[in-house]
């Protein structure tokens, strides 16, 4: 049973625009969430978190925005470029726990 | 390089074989972490470890599949008997603390299963 759940399989966007990748999860004893990226051939690489108590993180053109009430997370990139082209993961974990629950991942392509 | 090193990056195995896969964490993260993702799907945690033990194996399969780190610092994934349904990208990852901290991951072994 999926717990972690990104719906959009991909996602096209024109460079410079915003891309909107979204995320929901049904366990409500996680609290705290990671979106990483991850190239072909390589493993995903981290690129910003969030923890329960806070309902935004910015990091540059990063942004990411939490719905707690929702179970629903979200991540801006603002202006997109044609680097940004990746697999996005949304992961999660519990309190007090180690391991990430990924969701399926978002193709992102960032349209020059 | 400083990053996690696996190895190897590809290996093809025939049904019932066994296989090892390593993982060189980045030097001094006490955590470390192996994942394994299937075709179309997101990684799936299998085993964390805490130094030299095992904190959480949860996330093995069955007990064809284990794990070790006897120094604390590389690791091993073991899998006997291999089958088909064992093929997938095994990805290790290292943090320096537990807790909610993000983990480094390598480049992931890519085994197939013949």
């Amino acid at each position: 049973d999926q717990q972690v759940k990104q719906n959009s399989p991909s996602l096209s966007v024109q460079e410079g625009r915003i891309s909107i990748l979204n995320c929901d999860y049904t366990n409500s004893m996680f609290d705290y969430f990671l979106w990483y990226k991850k190239y072909p051939a390589e493993g995903p690489t981290f690129l910003i978190s969030i923890s329960s108590i806070k309902d935004k993180n910015e990091d540059g053109r990063f942004t990411v925005f939490l719905n707690k009430s929702a179970k629903h997370l979200s991540l801006h990139i603002v202006p997109s470029q044609p680097g940004d082209s990746a697999v996005y993961f949304c992961a999660a974990s519990e309190t007090g726990a180690n391991n990430l629950f990924f969701g399926t991942g978002t193709r992102l392509t960032v349209i020059p | 390089g400083a990053g996690v090193s696996q190895t190897p990056s590809n290996k093809v195995t025939e049904k019932g074989k066994y296989v090892e896969l390593r993982c060189d964490p980045i030097s001094g993260h006490t955590a470390l972490y192996w994942y394994r993702q299937s075709l179309g799907q997101g990684p799936e945690f299998l085993i964390y470890f805490q130094g030299t033990g095992a904190a959480d194996d949860s996330g093995l399969p069955n007990d064809r599949f284990f794990a070790v780190r006897p120094e604390g610092s590389v690791s091993t994934l073991k899998i006997q008997r291999t089958e088909r349904g064992d093929s997938a990208v095994y990805l290790c990852a290292s943090s320096p603390t537990t807790g909610n901290t993000e983990a480094f991951f390598g480049q992931g072994t890519r085994l197939t299963v013949v």
